[in-house]
């Protein structure tokens, strides 16, 4: 059974502080990862899609990849109130073809 | 406006009525797929098809129908349903290299109810 690990939290930072977001995969073959954001009642939304180890930086986003750990991770930098959400970590199969989603980290930033 | 569209988005029922949710979009995506959201479990795939009268079952497909007649509509059939399949549903669809090359637009959810 393919696994995806992430603190549901809630995580807590102040305004303009940078918010870090961990998951962890349990399978070697996963070839793309993704973060997605999704406010409450709301469906999920792409932020970061990373596929091969290092940083990827858009904007306040940056995206973490260490495939040899199995590891992702979100910053967001300045984070403000409206990054206020849960994030969802995915993974692809090795065949591109599935998505597994890891339980999400509820993010709340107060100002 | 490219968008991904379920019917219902809510919806009450009771054990065994047999019902559909529709999921149609406009993008003409080659993938489509249904997750379901239960509180901490993320969302987890119940079928996919990667193209016309190609599906494919996900991590839960038990308990689940689909069926893809033309490249737009996807949609998802309980047959028998049970109240351990109350959940929130979403439809996704992307291009033909699906979610592993190409971000996944997703509906705006179905809000199941089985009593």
């Amino acid at each position: 059974q393919k696994e995806v690990e992430q603190n549901s939290g809630p995580l807590s930072v102040p305004e303009g502080a940078i918010a870090s977001l961990n998951c962890t995969y349990s399978d070697r073959g996963s070839q793309s990862f993704f973060w997605y954001r999704q406010y409450s009642g709301k469906s999920p939304e792409l932020i970061m899609s990373i596929y091969s180890n290092g940083d990827k930086e858009d904007g306040r986003f940056t995206a973490q990849l260490n495939k040899a750990s199995q590891y992702v991770s979100l910053l967001i930098r300045d984070s403000q109130p409206s990054d206020s959400a849960t994030y969802l970590c995915a993974v692809t199969n090795n065949a591109g073809n599935m998505l597994t989603f890891g339980g999400g980290t509820r993010l709340m930033v107060k100002p | 406006e490219a968008q991904v569209t379920q019917n219902p988005r809510y919806l009450i029922t009771v054990t065994g009525k047999k019902l559909t949710v529709t999921c149609s979009q406009n993008m003409n995506h080659e993938y489509m797929s249904w997750y379901r959201q239960d509180p901490g479990l993320g969302l987890r795939q119940i079928y996919y098809s990667m193209n016309v009268e190609v599906t494919d079952k996900g991590d839960v497909p038990e308990g689940y129908k689909v069926s893809r007649k033309e490249k737009r509509n996807f949609p998802l059939i309980l047959e028998s349903p049970s109240p351990n399949q109350t959940s929130l549903y979403f439809c996704a669809s992307s291009s033909y290299r699906g979610p592993g090359n190409q971000p996944q637009h997703f509906g705006d959810g179905t809000r199941l109810s089985i009593l």
